[in-house]
């Protein structure tokens, strides 16, 4: 039974669309979070939402919008894709704050043709 | 200067070695010291977390933070194939954010 679950696991498109990430935990936990990993394996928050407030919004695009329906849950739009986007996209999720453990997804990866 | 340095290697040491990772970092601030292992296509799990200075053992791992050179380690003994992976060092002053090393490869020969 998966805890941290992301979908699709791989999204290839085009530059210039618009594409979303679905991001699930069945941990019971408050916080979760979307980082970015660059193809040098450098892992780099983007935002962390705590019962669907978000807490942590780091120089990202306006072009990437999270979306927490609810705390199990937490969603990335991301509008007119560009060719630096390409990288995997990490959802995580935590019992409340960073101290406790953090539980990644498998990731998924983007390319962007 | 990223936050937190951390050498990417990679790494290649014979099955029963000991492997020995290293981070530092430059903001005095953090408090909360993570490591974590990230297998090929995988997202990163927690294998070893410590408050502060001083050292951890797990088994086969030990964490050690020394804060006042701002530099963490991971040792594993006696290594496994089943240890070749990426190990990321994390840490965090005391908030939600982590900071993340760029990952060292390990390769573990049988």
């Amino acid at each position: 039974d998966t805890a941290v679950s992301q979908t699709p696991k791989y999204l290839v498109t085009q530059m210039g669309n618009d594409k979303s990430i679905k991001c699930e935990q069945n941990l019971g936990h408050d916080t979760m979070y979307w980082y970015k990993q660059d193809s040098k394996k450098f892992l780099k928050i983007m935002f962390s939402y705590n019962n669907k407030e978000l807490i942590i919004n780091e120089t990202v695009p306006n072009r990437f919008s999270p979306k927490s329906p609810d705390k199990a849950h937490l969603n990335l739009h991301i509008n007119s894709l560009e060719l630096g986007d390409s990288a995997v996209y990490f959802c995580a999720s935590s019992q409340d704050r960073v101290v406790q453990p953090q539980h990644f997804g498998d990731g998924t990866r983007l390319s962007i043709l | 200067q990223k936050e937190v340095e951390q050498d990417p290697g990679p790494l290649s040491v014979p099955e029963g070695a000991i492997v020995s990772l290293n981070c530092t970092y430059s903001n005095s601030a953090f408090q909360y010291f993570m490591w974590y292992r990230q297998y090929s296509r995988k997202g990163p799990e927690l294998l070893m977390y410590t408050y502060s200075s001083g050292n951890k053992e797990d088994g086969r791992f030990t964490a050690q933070v020394d804060k006042s050179s701002k530099y963490i380690s991971l040792f594993i003994r006696d290594s496994q194939p089943s240890d070749s992976a990426t190990y990321l060092c994390a840490m965090s002053e005391n908030d939600y954010k982590l900071s993340f090393g760029a990952g060292t490869t390990v390769t573990v020969r049988a």
